[in-house]
Order: structure tokens, then C-alpha cells, then sequence
């Protein structure tokens, strides 16, 4: 199984501001994906971050919210923008292993003020 | 549309007693796959099982096994022999042919001692 890093692990943050959010993988994958999960929720998608093209963004969320890059292989960041009291989530990152099977990063808990 | 459907928002079991979590799913696609994932109050999804549709066996790990009934399209989760630490939220999910995963809204379980 891979192994996934997130920073920060958690933020609390002022509406208006912008927080990215790093994930890191310990061998090359293809495929890293973005969800949130809002209190008390399931997760949901935000958006595939494809290396070397821009990431592809689930109905509901826009690259102007929340930029992705993905720079290489190992690497992704996420950022939320403009933040408001809504944006209060935990944000997690995935990647997919050879075998089709998903493992997540630790997560970032994020509280906006 | 895919969707994933957890009855059961919670759950107890005696501590040593096996529980089942349902899933039920609803696709049209003739590949995909099943995970279970566990959330404790940290937040972080452990990775649990996985179930491919053309498997002709049963996922098992360890004390997780998926019992999935393909006509039936349900995978629920069985897991024997319960501790306290598997006190959690489980996660039923769906993976797209995109790699996206589509979760049920999930079920609390409380072992008692």
C-alpha cells in the first residue's frame, strides 16, 4: 500500500483567505484524486488531478474555488479559496494503487471562522 | 446514475460477536468495484477490503470479510470477532470506471464491552 503524507493536518482559518493543502506519496502513481467531506457528511469528489494537464473537476466545483496542481508523480496541492464558514471540511487526498484499490492520506481538518 | 445505500446509520455489537454492515449499489457499468473503509474520530479512511465485480470469491481480510451477492448487488461487510477499537464509521464505496469512488453515507458502529 502506498503511503500518503498531508500538511497541514488541520488549519483554522479566516473567511476570505486562501489555504493550500500538500499531499505527498511515497512511489509514483497515475491517478491522485481530491474530496471533501463536510461535518457530519460522506465524502464527495472535488477533482481528479491529472500530471502534466489540468485536473478534472466534479459538478459542483471549480477550478476558481479550488486550483489543483500536480506537478509530478508524487505530488499534488490543493487550495481553497476565498474561504467561507461553508468551506469547513476535511479535505482528503487519494491515490489508486496498481491494483485499482484507493488509500487515502490522513486528511486536513479545516475550520473557517 | 451510481449510487451507494447504507441503511444502517448505526450500529452495535458485544464485544467478541460478529456484525454485518449492509451496502447495497446501484450501477450500470459491467466493471467496477467495492471497498469498505473505516473512519475512526480522527477523521483519516483506513482502507478495509476490496471486492472486484468479476471476483467469483469473497474478499476476506483478516477478521473483514465482503460478502457480495452480485444479483443482489449488496457487499456487505462482515467482520468477526468484534474489539473495542473497531468502534468507527464505515464507509461503503463504490469505484467508477473514471477511478472516482462513490460512498454510501455510512454507519456508526459502537462495540460494547
Amino acid at each position: 500500500s502506498a503511503v500518503i503524507s498531508q500538511k497541514p493536518s488541520r488549519d483554522i482559518c479566516q473567511r476570505g483567505t486562501s489555504l493550500t493543502i500538500q499531499c505527498q506519496v511515497d512511489s509514483q502513481v497515475t491517478m491522485m484524486f481530491w474530496y471533501r467531506q463536510q461535518p457530519g457528511q460522506s465524502l464527495t469528489l472535488i477533482a481528479t488531478a491529472n500530471q502534466g494537464s489540468e485536473a478534472t473537476y466534479e459538478s459542483g466545483f471549480v477550478i476558481d474555488k479550488f486550483p489543483i496542481s500536480r506537478p509530478n508523480l508524487t505530488f499534488s496541492t490543493l487550495t481553497v479559496s476565498n474561504m467561507s464558514p461553508e468551506d469547513s471540511s476535511i479535505y482528503l487526498c487519494s491515490v489508486e494503487s496498481s491494483t485499482d484499490t484507493q488509500y487515502f492520506g490522513p486528511g486536513t481538518r479545516l475550520t473557517v471562522l | 446514475a451510481q449510487k451507494i445505500t447504507q441503511t444502517q446509520p448505526g450500529m452495535f455489537v458485544q464485544e467478541k460477536e460478529a456484525v454485518t454492515l449492509d451496502c447495497t449499489y446501484d450501477t450500470s457499468d459491467q466493471s467496477y468495484g467495492l471497498f469498505w473503509y473505516k473512519q475512526p474520530s480522527s477523521g483519516e479512511m483506513i482502507f478495509l477490503i476490496y471486492q472486484g465485480s468479476y471476483d467469483e470469491q469473497n474478499a476476506t481480510e483478516g477478521r473483514y470479510s465482503l460478502n457480495f451477492q452480485k444479483a443482489r448487488k449488496s457487499a456487505n461487510l462482515v467482520i468477526s470477532a468484534s474489539q473495542l477499537g473497531d468502534s468507527a464509521m464505515y464507509f461503503c464505496a463504490m469505484r467508477e470506471l473514471t477511478g472516482k469512488l462513490i460512498f454510501g453515507q455510512g454507519t456508526t458502529l459502537q462495540v460494547k464491552p
